[in-house]
């Protein structure tokens, strides 16, 4: 079956420009995750939502970043006011859950 | 505070022999791990898991061990082959969050020489 997909592959953009991250989870999977990974780290958690509600925000890193799933299934993700600092690739995961974390491609943000 | 470490951060290994990667936490809250695999421009691939209440979960050429009262796991690769080379991240979470937030260590890169 199809996996988790994330639009757009790479995303280049002005400080201070408004960006939204897309991820289409696997099928099925309820839980939905965003991480973002900077150059020689592991993946860094962001959110995580359970259907529609996000059932954990603790890893965002300040008000300029929001995520939504409005119908349990697709998501998005909204960084206002970008900033250089936030360059990196935000990768979404789904799962069901208890279960493995599935990961798509990510996204590679890069601000100017 | 790094929680979750991998202190290798490459590993050479010849083609057929093992490859052993290793793995620390501190946190004692931690009851499920997993290791991933990433190749360039690629998202993690999930490789193997294991829960607290076990020592050992093998699939195929991949084990994984898990020393709690060590902090410590491993995933071992029996035999290693070149498709193996990649970068691998172990990463924790807990039961108690429904597995929601995985912690990663910051990956060990794996090279397997032909």
């Amino acid at each position: 079956g199809a996996g988790v997909s994330q639009t757009p592959s790479n995303k280049v953009t002005e400080k201070g420009k408004y960006v939204e991250l897309r991820c289409d989870p696997i099928s099925g999977h309820t839980a939905l995750y965003w991480y973002r990974q900077s150059l020689g780290q592991g993946p860094e958690f962001l959110i995580y939502f359970q259907g529609t509600g996000a059932a954990d925000d603790s890893g965002l890193p300040n008000d300029r970043f929001f995520a939504v799933r409005p119908e349990g299934s697709v998501s998005t993700l909204k960084i206002q006011r970008t900033e250089r600092g936030d360059s990196a690739v935000y990768l979404c995961a789904s799962s069901l859950t208890p279960g493995p974390q599935y990961f798509g491609p990510g996204t590679r943000l890069t601000v100017t | 505070d790094q929680q979750v470490k991998q202190n290798s951060p490459s590993l050479s290994v010849q083609e057929g022999r093992i490859s052993i990667l290793n793995c620390d936490y501190t946190n004692s809250m931690f009851d499920y791990f997993l290791w991933y695999k990433k190749y360039p421009a690629e998202g993690p691939t999930f490789l193997i898991s294991i829960s607290s209440i076990k020592d050992k979960n093998e699939d195929g050429r991949f084990t994984v061990f898990l020393n709690k009262s060590a902090k410590h796991l491993s995933l071992h690769i029996v035999p290693s082959q070149p498709g193996d080379s990649a970068v691998y991240f172990c990463a924790a979470t807990q039961s108690g969050t429904s597995y929601g937030k995985l912690t990663f260590g910051q990956g060990t890169i794996l090279t397997v020489h032909p």
